[in-house]
Parts: structure tokens; sequence; C-alpha cells
């Protein structure tokens, strides 16, 4: 069964706007870890945040987790075009070798 | 920067033909996943390699089998070609003795069995 449950599944906004991508997961977790898919392509590690952490920013990403709801969500602000692209949350959920769980994704699209 | 390196970007096959995927790392990682992705289903773990000549099933390893002679190189093996293979396949690796690493990923392989 899938760890990371992303919502929503798609999400379409206006370029400028800001977008928000939730990730649901089911067990205790290590970390939890967002990629970027653009099509056709590998992923992209986007940003990392620890069961510790409740909050991380890199440039114009920000990520909370919560741990006692087993929820994190990925906020990108004043989106781009080239935002566009699939986004997946995955956890190790203690599984050891770093092996990872990843969610189905959310597909986003920046209209310009 | 990491580079992992799938061999293909696109792989015509017929069924029953024995396919071979081959993934480079640049990077020294000790392990190395093999991943299908399909629509609807997301990334789904083939199997996974921690060390030279060491691998681990992983959620769905029926019909693959996978060879790590260097550490540097991973192969995917589709013993034996069948349509319901026809995907997108992803190699990613990273380090082992690391806490709290990311997987660097290949561009993929999309393979077809006709």
């Amino acid at each position: 069964s899938q760890q990371g449950e992303e919502d929503p599944q798609a999400l379409s906004i206006q370029e400028g706007e800001n977008a928000t991508m939730n990730c649901s997961y089911k067990t205790s977790i290590n970390n939890l870890q967002w990629y970027r898919q653009n099509s056709g392509r590998g992923l992209v590690h986007l940003i990392l945040i620890r069961s510790n952490e409740r909050e991380k920013h890199s440039g114009r990403l920000r990520v909370t987790l919560d741990t006692s709801k087993k929820s994190s969500s990925l906020l990108i602000t004043a989106s781009r075009a080239a935002d566009t692209a699939s986004y997946f949350c995955a956890t190790d959920a203690h599984q050891g070798a770093q092996k990872l769980v990843f969610g189905q994704g959310t597909r986003l699209t920046i209209n310009p | 920067d990491v580079k992992v390196t799938q061999s293909s970007r696109y792989l015509v096959k017929r069924t029953g033909e024995k396919v071979f995927l081959e993934c480079v790392q640049d990077m020294d990682h000790e392990n190395m996943f093999w991943y299908r992705q399909d629509p609807g289903l997301g990334l789904r773990l083939i199997y996974f390699s921690y060390d030279v000549k060491m691998k681990e099933k992983g959620d769905i390893p029926e019909g693959y089998s996978v060879s790590r002679e260097k550490k540097e190189r991973f192969s995917l093996i589709l013993e034996s070609a069948s349509t319901n293979q026809t995907s997108m396949y992803l190699c990613a690796s990273s380090f082992h003795d690391r806490a709290h690493q990311p997987q660097h990923f290949g561009d993929g392989t999309r393979l077809s069995i006709l």
C-alpha cells in the first residue's frame, strides 16, 4: 500500500499564485522528502524534512511537517510557468537502507 | 553534481526477449534502486542493492532480476519480457551509511514490449 498519498491529484493555477500540495502517510518516519518530475524525465530531489522538524524553507519552497497528523505540505510561492511538473512526497518509514515509499504525486500546471 | 545515467531513454523490445537496462552512477553511492512508474500507480520499487553483489527484493520483483558486479553499475534484467512490463523504468542511487540522504534519479527508460 502507498505510504504517502498526495492531495490534490491535479492542481491548475495562474502564474504568480501560490500552490499548496499535501501529503499524508501512515507509519512513523525518520524523514519526509519532496521530489519534482518534469514530463518524461527522472525525479529531482527538492527538500528533506526530518521527523523532529516542523518547517523548512528552500528558496520559494516551504515544507511543513505535522507528525501528530502524519501529514506534510509543500508550498510553492509566486509560481512560474517553469514550476509545471508532478510533485511527489516520499517517506522512509524506518525501512532501512534508505528505501523510500512514494505517493502517486500531484500534477501541477501553472498557466501563464 | 551527482550523475545517474541510464543507458537508453527509449527502448522497444518483443515479447519473450531478454532485456537489459543499465544504470551507472558517478558518486560512489552504496545504494542503488530500480523503480517502475505507471500512471495511477506511482513509483514502485522492483529491486535495490546496498553493496556490490548484494540485492534485495522490492515490492514487485516478479519477472525481474538484477546484477551489481561493480559499485557504480546496477543492471535490471527482464528475463522474458511481457507486455505488462511496458513502463517507465527509473534508476536511483544514494549513500548507505549517512542518515537522511536523498535519492538521485536518472532520466528514465521508457520501455515498450510489443
